[in-house]
């Protein structure tokens, strides 16, 4: 266990739906990280906080947004779902000295329809 | 642009043999390189880091090497088992420009 939380570990929606996946990272960790894992493509990061500020973009899409609330839990949001965008969406978090030790979490399994 | 590569071929070897992993990587000079496990469906576990100036670092039944002039780290697992069986990704990063660029990761499966 690495002590990252997702949730829901599932969701199936329809193309067109917007969805919510949630992180809750590390006890004491500041950085949250957002990455898309789907068969073609590999395990592709998406963006980083730090502390409540986004730190740095990977290859987000402009209907993907993000943020990390006060508590540092964070929020992916996707939006206009395509079939593409079916994948396992992971979130990862760090402590402030080691940012390329990442901790991941479970998962959330996503299904567009 | 930067590329990884590992050898998308699956590995098998024969339990207690000593497996090896390549990850190869082009148009950049990484500071870090890390290594993970993977288990189908879960996320990935961090297993290493070694650093440009570290040539070798080891951790119980693991060892990495990490050359810069060749650009390429070796993962090592001596003595494997068949519970080491999962995909291994390695991630090179660059210091302080925060991309982080996995590889596509090499699946191993060690024999009883």
């Amino acid at each position: 266990d690495s002590g990252v939380t997702q949730t829901p570990k599932h969701l199936i929606t329809a193309t067109g739906q917007r969805v919510t996946l949630r992180c809750s990272p590390r006890s004491g960790d500041l950085s949250v990280y957002w990455y898309q894992q789907s068969l073609d493509q590999g395990l592709q990061f998406l963006i980083q906080y730090y502390n409540g500020e986004e730190r740095a973009k990977g290859n987000i899409l402009e209907r993907f947004s993000a943020q990390q609330f006060p508590d540092l839990h964070s929020e992916l949001n996707l939006s206009s779902l395509e079939l593409g965008d079916s994948a396992l969406y992971f979130c990862a978090s760090s402590g402030l000295w080691r940012v390329y030790e990442q901790y991941f979490g479970p998962g959330t399994r996503l299904t567009v329809t | 642009s930067q590329k990884i590569e590992q050898n998308s071929e699956a590995l098998n070897i024969q339990e207690g043999k000593t497996a090896t992993l390549t990850c190869n990587y082009t148009n950049y000079s990484p500071a870090y390189l890390q290594w993970y496990r993977q288990d189908p469906g879960r996320g990935p576990v961090f297993l290493l880091l070694i650093r440009e100036n570290e040539k070798e670092k080891r951790k119980e039944r693991l060892k990495v090497t990490f050359d810069t002039t060749l650009k390429q780290s070796l993962f090592h697992i001596t003595a494997s088992q068949p519970a080491d069986s999962a995909t291994y990704l390695c991630a090179p990063s660059t210091s302080g420009t925060y991309k982080y660029i996995f590889g596509t990761g090499t699946r191993l499966k060690v024999l009883a």
